[in-house]
């Protein structure tokens, strides 16, 4: 059972070019949702999804796009690389337990942006 | 959503219990108390969660007090793996953006041999 999984583990970009990073999870999980983790920080939510076909923002989400075309996968799209968009991005999916949200994290993407 | 507040850093010796406080004085009747760490550079990791009652799993014990306004995260034999960032958070039941987490910056544990 691998989990959530992230790709690619690290990326360089420069200013203005444009990339997605991938997130998949095998779960079966219906939540899905995109943080970012800048130094010193805790995480800061970019986008969620509640299932296939249903996305929204979170508390960061300008210059970020997401899609939600099947429940396994949710990808992040940079679409005009700044260098404030350089941090470590997480992926995460849940399950309900008992009524909570239970989160399980992928093992992070590291962008740089130049 | 309830907010918060846990101490910036807490040291912790080698096999002693470690016990990480937190405080949501502001905590409504359904939100929930999560626990997850993060270890250096890694994804956050679930620990625990629960609602009124203590709970208690393979990695810790949770201990909510009567009026649901603290928490105590307890590690009971700490060891060097456990030297992490912890976050505690206050959530209602999923169901859209209510679902939710939102992470502070969490209380810094060091275990020390």
């Amino acid at each position: 059972n691998a989990g959530v999984t992230q790709t690619p583990k690290f990326q360089v970009l420069k200013t203005g070019q444009s990339m997605t990073l991938q997130c998949a999870q095998d779960m079966n999980h219906e939540y899905m949702s995109w943080y970012r983790q800048d130094p010193g920080m805790g995480l800061r939510l970019i986008h969620y999804s509640v299932g296939a076909g249903i996305t929204d923002q979170g508390e960061v989400p300008n210059g970020y796009n997401v899609s939600r075309s099947t429940t396994e996968d949710f990808p992040l799209r940079l679409l005009s690389a700044a260098p404030s968009q350089t941090s470590v991005y997480f992926c995460a999916s849940s399950y309900l337990a008992g009524g909570a949200n239970v989160l399980t994290f992928g093992a992070g993407s590291r962008l740089t942006v130049l | 959503d309830a907010k918060t507040t846990q101490p910036t850093s807490m040291d912790c010796a080698e096999g002693r219990a470690a016990n990480l406080p937190c405080n949501h004085s502001t905590i409504s009747g359904n939100e929930y108390v999560y626990w997850y760490r993060q270890i250096h550079s890694q994804g956050p990791q679930y620990i625990i969660h629960g609602l009124k009652n203590n709970e208690t799993n393979e990695m810790a014990s949770l201990i909510i007090t009567e009026d649901r306004k603290s928490s105590t995260l307890i590690l009971p034999h700490a060891t060097l793996r456990d030297t992490a960032v912890y976050y505690c958070i206050v959530r209602v039941p999923y169901g859209g953006s209510q679902g939710n987490l939102i992470f502070g910056k969490g209380t810094k544990l060091s275990v020390k041999p």
